[in-house]
């Protein structure tokens, strides 16, 4: 089982939609969350680091789900901007090692 | 932006020569990281460094070496590069070793074709 696991998509939305996407990971010791995009042919960037308590930057909102190990990404009107692939990247023994999802590709539509 | 430079950004080579990318940082980040990132896989720890002539391996260290001599750079070597190490690899850095929430930042990335 990989450490990280998210749907790959593509979700396809119109402008102005709201998409939401998971991420489970398999350790349930981890420590740290984050969610990073990273646009074709680019490098990854973090979008935003999740707490325990969730949390919300903009249009972006991201939750924590301890019980049953997952992450969730929210983003609510939706730009084109948007468009991008998503990984989840969780840190499994709270040392130097992260832990990377293979990624969500949102597709954002005029 | 993190001042993280890769170099080169492209390169073309054949199977059985060695090549060199280099990592350059203007951060003063004490950890270094080196990633592949393939097609359908997350991105792959090959080796990292947490300071000074300090390296360790990562999940897919085998046909790669690293070096570290100066903390703004950071050397990963394939000694005799195979077609399937053909792949886009990133560096990445960090303030302390990614614990207590630091995240990584990356590098532009350096596509590597092996022929």
């Amino acid at each position: 089982r990989k450490e990280v696991e998210q749907d790959p998509g593509p979700f396809n939305v119109p402008e102005g939609a709201t998409v939401a996407f998971n991420c489970t990971y398999s350790n349930s010791a981890s420590q740290s969350f984050f969610w990073y995009r990273q646009d074709c042919r680019k490098e990854p960037k973090l979008l935003m680091s999740v707490y325990s308590s969730g949390n919300e930057d903009g249009r972006f909102t991201a939750q924590l789900n301890r019980a049953s190990q997952y992450i969730s990404l929210l983003i609510r009107d939706s730009k084109l901007s948007d468009s991008a692939t998503y990984l989840c990247v969780v840190n499994p023994t709270n040392d130097y090692k992260l832990s990377f999802g293979a990624g969500t590709t949102v597709t954002v539509r005029a | 932006d993190a001042g993280i430079t890769q170099s080169p950004r492209h390169k073309v080579t054949e199977t059985g020569t060695p090549v060199t990318l280099r990592c350059h940082q203007t951060e003063n980040h004490r950890y270094m990281y080196w990633y592949r990132q393939d097609p359908g896989h997350g991105l792959r720890l090959i080796h990292y460094s947490y300071g000074v002539k300090d390296t360790d391996k990562g999940e897919v260290s085998d046909g790669y070496s690293v070096s570290r001599s100066k903390t703004e750079d950071f050397l990963l070597t394939l000694e005799s590069a195979t077609s399937s190490q053909t792949s886009v690899y990133f560096c990445a850095i960090s303030e302390v070793g990614t614990g207590g929430n630091q995240p990584q930042h990356f590098g532009d990335g350096t596509r590597l074709s092996i022929l």
